[in-house]
């Protein structure tokens, strides 16, 4: 168990919903990350947030959005949803920059029907 | 030029077998290398973690940094089924406060 925890667990939709996945990092740790892992891919970063404030952006899309609140537990906002967006999304945590180790949270899986 | 570069695989090992696997990277500021193992859409798990160059041990794994070559690898003594999962590799450097990047992965299968 690496801390991290992710909810929900599987997530199943329709194109054109909307859908928060949350997660809360690991004890003590104030960066969190998204990634994306569509079937057979590798991971893709979304984005990164630490204590609070948005630090780093990857290939997040505008129809997603993130947030990170006090409490340092983190949302991830997936909207207009399309077949496309069916995916493992994964959470990670660190301590915050130049700690080097990143733990993962167990995902969630979203699937658009 | 891809960031992190790395032999999807597959591969294939009888049990007992050493397994090697490798990834090579393009920015030398980079500082911090990992290895995860992913299981079947399970959650990536850190394995190793070492900073700059060297190498680390811990029980059958080890991992080896060699910065003038830009290549990490890892090592999977008397390999296991139960080591059957995808292996990835990660890095990241000081100067850009933690964005990682990561190699896309090798598919491991060991056979009893």
């Amino acid at each position: 168990d690496s801390g991290v925890t992710q909810t929900p667990k599987h997530l199943i939709t329709a194109t054109g919903q909307r859908v928060t996945l949350r997660c809360s990092p690991r004890s003590g740790d104030l960066s969190v990350y998204w990634y994306q892992q569509s079937l057979d891919q590798g991971l893709q970063f979304l984005i990164q947030y630490y204590n609070g404030e948005e630090r780093a952006k990857g290939n997040i899309l505008e129809r997603f959005s993130a947030q990170q609140f006090p409490d340092l537990h983190s949302e991830l906002n997936l909207s207009s949803l399309e077949l496309g967006d069916s995916a493992l999304y994964f959470c990670a945590s660190d301590r915050g920059p130049n700690t080097g180790e990143l733990f993962f949270g167990e995902g969630s899986r979203l699937t658009v029907l | 030029q891809k960031e992190v570069e790395q032999d999807p695989g597959p591969l294939s090992v009888p049990e007992g077998a050493i397994v090697s696997l490798n990834c090579t990277y393009s920015n030398s500021a980079f500082q911090y290398f990992m290895w995860y193992r992913q299981y079947s859409r399970k959650g990536p798990e850190l394995l190793m973690y070492t900073y700059s160059s060297g190498n680390k041990e811990d029980g059958r794994f080890t991992a080896q940094v060699d910065k003038s070559s830009k290549y990490i690898s890892l090592f999977i003594r008397d390999s296991q089924p139960s080591d059957s999962a995808t292996y990835l590799c990660a890095m990241s450097a000081e100067y850009n406060g933690n964005q990682f990047y990561f190699g896309t992965g090798t598919s491991l299968t060991v056979i009893p």
